[in-house]
């Protein structure tokens, strides 16, 4: 069966630090990848998505990057965190190619960020 | 513009209780539509999804769905709410353009009251 990892579960930073979230997953290949923030404990935005390897697309212009070093690793980075970076961050994956679209995601438990 | 909405902030229902969480979409072409649940402190539950066929989609716990093409809506049903079912549900729909990505709603927060 399939699962994904996110680590840590919690981390508090102070302003103008550097982050590193790490999303695994397991018991797929090429699996579509996403990273999301929850901001209040309700809406998500969807921050960066990759469909390969070194396939990022980045959905909203800020202070944080995403890579993908290898299938089923992704990687939320931040070389100088805001105050605004705050919120939980969820990692999550689906089926690949065209039937992706047709297919559920499957979430991490997330990280929840406080930025000081 | 692509969107998805859930109308109600907030639903209140008394255990035993019918329960329906509304959901209304606009997108180009056919919608891919989800459901999902999140309970306190954790990711995103997968509980059921329209993509094509019969209107009515039954999904996890005893929830279900029906899509109204005409009304565009995708109302999550449960005929009897338990205690359990209380926590955020979240609809959704998938974007074929520039990728699978999926927007989703606000949210909605269920309180089901013994």
């Amino acid at each position: 069966s399939q699962t994904i990892h996110q680590w840590p579960a919690t981390l508090v930073q102070p302003v103008g630090s550097p982050l590193s979230l790490e999303c695994t997953v397991e018991g797929t290949s090429n699996p579509n990848l996403y990273w999301y923030r929850q901001a209040a404990g309700r809406g998500l935005q969807l921050l960066f998505y990759s469909v390969g390897i070194g396939q990022i697309s980045s959905e909203v212009p800020q202070n944080l990057s995403a890579s993908r070093p290898q299938d089923r690793q992704f990687i939320l980075s931040s070389k100088k965190l805001l105050l605004s970076d705050s919120g939980f961050y969820l990692c999550a994956w689906s089926g690949q190619g065209v039937a992706g679209g047709r297919n559920e995601q499957f979430f991490g438990p997330g990280t929840r960020l406080t930025v000081l | 513009a692509q969107s998805v909405a859930q109308p109600e902030d907030q639903v209140n229902v008394a255990e035993g209780n019918p329960l329906t969480v509304k959901c209304t979409y606009s997108v180009s072409g056919n919608p891919y539509l989800f459901w999902y649940v999140q309970y306190p402190n954790r990711g995103l539950q997968f509980l059921l999804k329209y993509i094509t066929g019969d209107n009515l989609v039954k999904g996890s716990y005893g929830f279900e769905a029906e899509f109204n093409k005409s009304q565009t809506s995708f109302h999550l049903k449960k005929p009897s709410a338990l205690v359990s079912d209380s926590a955020l549900y979240f609809c959704a729909v998938r974007v074929l353009k520039g990728g699978f990505k999926t927007i989703f709603g606000a949210g909605t927060r269920l309180f089901v009251k013994a």
